[in-house]
This record gives structure tokens, C-alpha cells and sequence, in this order.
């Protein structure tokens, strides 16, 4: 597709399930990010891929969190044991190229997760 | 801290009216200084960016911000404001690919 391309959509989990978020950045962006956004506040930076390696993941809010992208293309986002505090939006985007380039970064729509 | 601050959570203005949507922040330097639209159903999209020279940047959509050191800030402005404007505004800043964003302003236009 023309944009960055996130499943699911919507989903609605268990307290204590693992939960699998995936990413399809735009073809030939090299540049994915991953965003958390809760309810009423700006998204907040997660993790951060140049290619396959993953440049900066400061942002990952514990050990529960992991994100991998193994060809350099498509991303997973993936929470073990997931809490009620990780129900948000997450925001993945892409970009040509990364680091302090200035190429725009492009969001995708979000997956909408809720942990019930 | 690197932080961004936006401080009108919701803004109301008829259509037609002109609109200045706030932002400020605090770096330790320049930061790159971007504004983010985001509609119901819609991801992020980039309205305009602020990396360094002209302190007045055009944007989509009939858009422009203006730099201002001195002030820590980075106002957005649309002269004639649209009924297909309303949604809710992001400022962010920081390197190119760590963002920190504001809490956002929702727009409201009334016709």
C-alpha cells in the first residue's frame, strides 16, 4: 500500500495475555518508529530501527516490551503479560532514512489496544 | 528535561476566523520543532517542520509557524480557519527521530 500499514486494528485482550502488534512500513524506508499513545496525552517514542537493528530503544517502558524487525521491513511490536496501564494506541511510522536526515516521517492509523 | 507544552487543551473558532494554536518548549539547544494534524480515524500527519534558517515555515493546508527563540515557541497560524480543520493539533520536537509531543489542542469550528 501507499502508507504505513498496521494490524490489528483493534484489539481487545486479557490481563496477562501476550499481544503481537504489527507494522508494514512504506516500501523502501529504511527509518521505522514505534509511538505509544494513551488517552488525552501526545504520542510517546518507543523504540527507534535503522534496518534490521533496533538504534534506540530507550523508550520501551519495561522488559514486557520487545519490538523486532528481522529483513529490515516489517516490524513486531510484542507485550508480554499484558497490564491494564498498557491499553493505548500504538503508533508505528516510517521514514526514508533516519537519525537527523529531515526526511518526513510518516504515521500509520494505530492499533488500538485495550486490556481488560 | 527535553518537554513541549502546549497550553489550550481545546480551542473553539468559527469558520472564516483566523486560528493560532500555541506551543512551547525547552531544550537545551535548537530543537527541530514539527506540528502534527491527527483526524478521527486518521494517523499523524505533518504539517510542517522547523530544522534551522527562515524562523517562519509554510505548511499544508494553508498552515505556517513561526520560531521564536527569545519566546521558546513555535505558534501555529492559518489565517482563514475551515470547517474540514477541525481535529486535534500535535507539537513535537526533539531530534528527527525521537519526538516529544505536546498533549495536544482539539479544534472545535463552529459554522
Amino acid at each position: 500500500g501507499a502508507g504505513v500499514s498496521q494490524t490489528p486494528s483493534n484489539k481487545v485482550t486479557e490481563k496477562g495475555k501476550y499481544v503481537e502488534l504489527r507494522c508494514d512500513p512504506i516500501s523502501g524506508h529504511t527509518a521505522l518508529y514505534w509511538y505509544r499513545q494513551s488517552l488525552g496525552q501526545g504520542p510517546e517514542f518507543l523504540i527507534y530501527f535503522q534496518g534490521t537493528g533496533a538504534a534506540d530503544d530507550s523508550g520501551l517502558p519495561n522488559d514486557r516490551f520487545f519490538a523486532v524487525r528481522p529483513e529490515g521491513s516489517v516490524s513486531t511490536l510484542k507485550i508480554q503479560r499484558t497490564e491494564r496501564g498498557d491499553s493505548a494506541v500504538y503508533l508505528c511510522a516510517s521514514s526514508l532514512t533516519g537519525g537527523n536526515s529531515g526526511n518526513t516521517i510518516y504515521f500509520g492509523e494505530g492499533s488500538w489496544l485495550t486490556v481488560v | 528535561a527535553q518537554s513541549v507544552t502546549q497550553p489550550d487543551i481545546h480551542i473553539t473558532v468559527s469558520e472564516g476566523a483566523s486560528l493560532e494554536l500555541r506551543c512551547n518548549y525547552s531544550y537545551g539547544a535548537t530543537p527541530y520543532l514539527f506540528w502534527y494534524v491527527q483526524s478521527p480515524g486518521q494517523g499523524l500527519q505533518l504539517l510542517l517542520k522547523y530544522f534551522s534558517g527562515d524562523t517562519l515555515v509554510q505548511g499544508i493546508k494553508g498552515f505556517e509557524a513561526e520560531f521564536k527563540r527569545s519566546q521558546s515557541s513555535f505558534n501555529l497560524r492559518k489565517p482563514s480557519v475551515h470547517w474540514s480543520d477541525a481535529a486535534e493539533y500535535f507539537c513535537a520536537g526533539g531530534s528527527n527521530y525521537k519526538l516529544t509531543f505536546g498533549k495536544g489542542t482539539l479544534l472545535t469550528v463552529n459554522p
